[in-house]
Order: structure tokens, then sequence, then C-alpha cells
């Protein structure tokens, strides 16, 4: 089993839908959770960490479920410019970061 | 500004020989890290340095070598022994040695073979 996996989609969605991402993670001690954006041909940039009681920056919202490991990733009213792959990124315990394949998200005019 | 400068931002490597990705910068952090990705992967660690003359094998080490002689400077060396480079190559530094702190990325190099 991988130690972080993702659907890696596209999900394709019109412009205000609101879409969602999940992302499972294998060592259960793992302790910091990230979403990070990546464009096309582009480094990954941080979009929020997940605390373990859920957060919220703007129309993007991320939780944490450590019973059943995974997070999750929640965008509302969804742009065109937020067609990008996202990318979960688990802390193994190790200091070294796990990220996944990425989920790759289409937003249609 | 403060950031993570990467260069260059395309290399082409010629068969047999070495060649040196540069990794610098300025927000003090303490970590820095190399990553490799190839098409449609994820980012798979090659070395990882907490601290000035230290570093550590990550994953995919084999045909690499890195260098952390002062805490701005991360230098990747591709050496002959990697037979296939072909990848985008990523930087990334972190404030302290814990693993809980988010990681921050340069613009990455573009490797090539000729």
């Amino acid at each position: 089993r991988k130690e972080v996996e993702q659907d890696p989609g596209p999900f394709n969605v019109p412009e205000g839908a609101t879409v969602a991402f999940n992302c499972t993670y294998s060592n259960s001690a793992s302790q910091s959770f990230f979403w990070y954006r990546q464009d096309c041909r582009k480094e990954p940039k941080l979009l929020m960490s997940v605390y373990s009681s859920g957060n919220e920056d703007g129309r993007f919202t991320a939780q944490l479920n450590r019973a059943s490991q995974y997070i999750s990733l929640l965008i509302r009213d969804s742009k065109l410019s937020d067609s990008a792959t996202y990318l979960c990124v688990v802390n193994t315990g190790f200091q070294k970061l796990v990220f996944g394949t990425g989920t790759r998200l289409l937003v249609s005019p | 500004d403060g950031g993570i400068t990467q260069s260059p931002k395309y290399l082409f490597r010629k068969e047999g020989q070495n060649v040196t990705l540069s990794c610098e910068q300025n927000l003090n952090h303490d970590a820095m890290y190399w990553y490799r990705q190839d098409p449609g992967q994820g980012l798979r660690l090659i070395y990882y340095s907490q601290i000035v003359n230290d570093f550590q094998k990550g994953d995919i080490a084999e045909g690499y070598s890195v260098s952390r002689e002062k805490k701005e400077s991360f230098p990747l060396t591709v050496t002959s022994a990697q037979k296939n480079p072909t990848a985008f190559y990523l930087c990334a530094s972190t404030f302290g040695t814990g693993g809980g702190q988010p990681q921050h990325f340069g613009d990455g190099t573009r490797l090539s073979i000729l």
C-alpha cells in the first residue's frame, strides 16, 4: 500500500461548483498534513496546512479524520483559476514529507 | 524578497557528464531538500540536509550527490551513474528540523539528456 494515495482524477467541474478530494495515508503515527497546489510545469505551492480540528481559508476547507486515516479538501464556488493539481502531503514522523501523486482539477466555464 | 532560487531553469546533460544544480535560499531555513518529479508521478526525495555539513539519503539517492557547506546553499550533482536523469528537479526548504513545518519550493530545474 502506498504511504499516501490520491485519486488522480481529473475532476471536471463547472464554475461555481463545489468539489471535494480525499487522500488516504498509511502511517497512523503521521502528525502533520498539508495540501499543496501545483500548476502545470510549475513548483508546488502550499495551499493550506490541515489541523485536527479542521480549518478553513476562504473557499477552501480542509479536514482530518485520524480514525480512518484520511484528509480532505473541499473547494466551494470553483473558479477557472482553481484548475491545477492538488497534492496531499503527509509527514510520516521521520522528518520527511511524503507527497501524493496529486488530483487534477479542471474547472470549465 | 526572501525565497528559494534554483538555477539553471533548463539544463542539458551529455552522456557521461556530471552536472550540478544550484539551490540557494535566503529564508534562514534550517532544512533543505531535493526532489525529483517525473511526469504523472509524485515527488520523490533524493537527499535532505538539516544542518550545515550534514545530509541524509532520501528514497532515490543513487546517482546523485550533494553538499551543504553553507546554510543558504544545497547544490545537487547529477552524476553519470544516474542513467535516467531526465526529470523536473525541485529544491525545498523549511524552518526547523522536526518535520512538522511545510516546505517551500524553488521554481525548479528541468534536466534533459542530449
